[in-house]
């Protein structure tokens, strides 16, 4: 990917289990992102941290930063089956263009 | 909420003709606009940054004159693939940055499956 690796590429849990997905990214950042895609389909943010926040909540989610080791980690509690999708990590670059750089994704299939 | 309307949902096209993907910020206005493509089980790769009234900036190994983008207002943005071939074949999505969000909040639409036969 152009920014980072997400692991692992490929989850699959019952529903009712935790499931934890890591980013790791390779540049300074502004803040970092958590979206949801659904096969196909296009994207919806889910969650923002900031550079300088360390943990976030929303709802069932949790997300994790570490700056120091440029990593993140999104978990969802109780999952559902209708949380199966792909999950993608994304950093705003630190310059004036405010891109928006994805990490390699992982798709996550919950077990009804 | 924001809404980025992005049309043609799909579009099959024959090889050597272009075509033109447009993406519209529908209740904001968008400083800048994004266009990304994604392979089949793959991430997005972005692909240009288009901000109203200037050129693109492409990212490294994109062909800017096989991609054409405008961004003529702040609420629309085209892309364009000249000469397409089965290898551009792809989900194209675009995303609008609100000017007034504070929160970084970026706008996705809903792709563009491009298929060149």
């Amino acid at each position: 990917s152009q920014q980072g690796e997400e692991d692992p590429q490929a989850l699959s849990i019952q529903e009712g289990e935790n499931a934890t997905m890591n980013c790791s990214y390779k540049t300074s950042i502004n803040n970092l992102q958590w979206y949801r895609q659904n096969s196909g389909r296009g994207l919806v943010h889910l969650i923002l941290i900031r550079s300088n926040e360390r943990e976030k909540h929303s709802g069932r989610l949790r997300v994790t930063l570490d700056t120091s080791k440029k990593s993140s980690s999104l978990l969802i509690t109780a999952s559902r089956a209708a949380d199966t999708a792909s999950y993608f990590c994304a950093t705003v670059w630190m310059d004036s263009s405010y891109k928006l750089i994805f990490g390699s994704g992982t798709r996550l299939l919950v077990r009804p | 909420g924001a809404v980025v309307s992005q049309h043609p949902s799909w579009v099959i096209c024959k090889s050597g003709t272009s075509v033109k993907i447009e993406c519209r910020s529908l209740d904001f206005q968008a400083t800048t606009m994004f266009w990304y493509r994604q392979f089949p089980k793959q991430s997005l790769m972005l692909m240009a940054t288009s901000n109203e009234g200037s050129k693109a900036t492409y990212e490294q190994g994109v062909e800017k004159d096989k991609f054409l983008i405008n961004h003529a207002s702040l609420t629309l943005s085209t892309l364009t693939v000249t000469s397409a071939h089965p290898e551009d074949s792809s989900f194209y999505i675009c995303s609008a940055r609100d000017r007034e969000d504070a929160n970084y909040g970026y706008t996705f639409g809903s792709g563009t499956r491009l298929t060149v036969v």
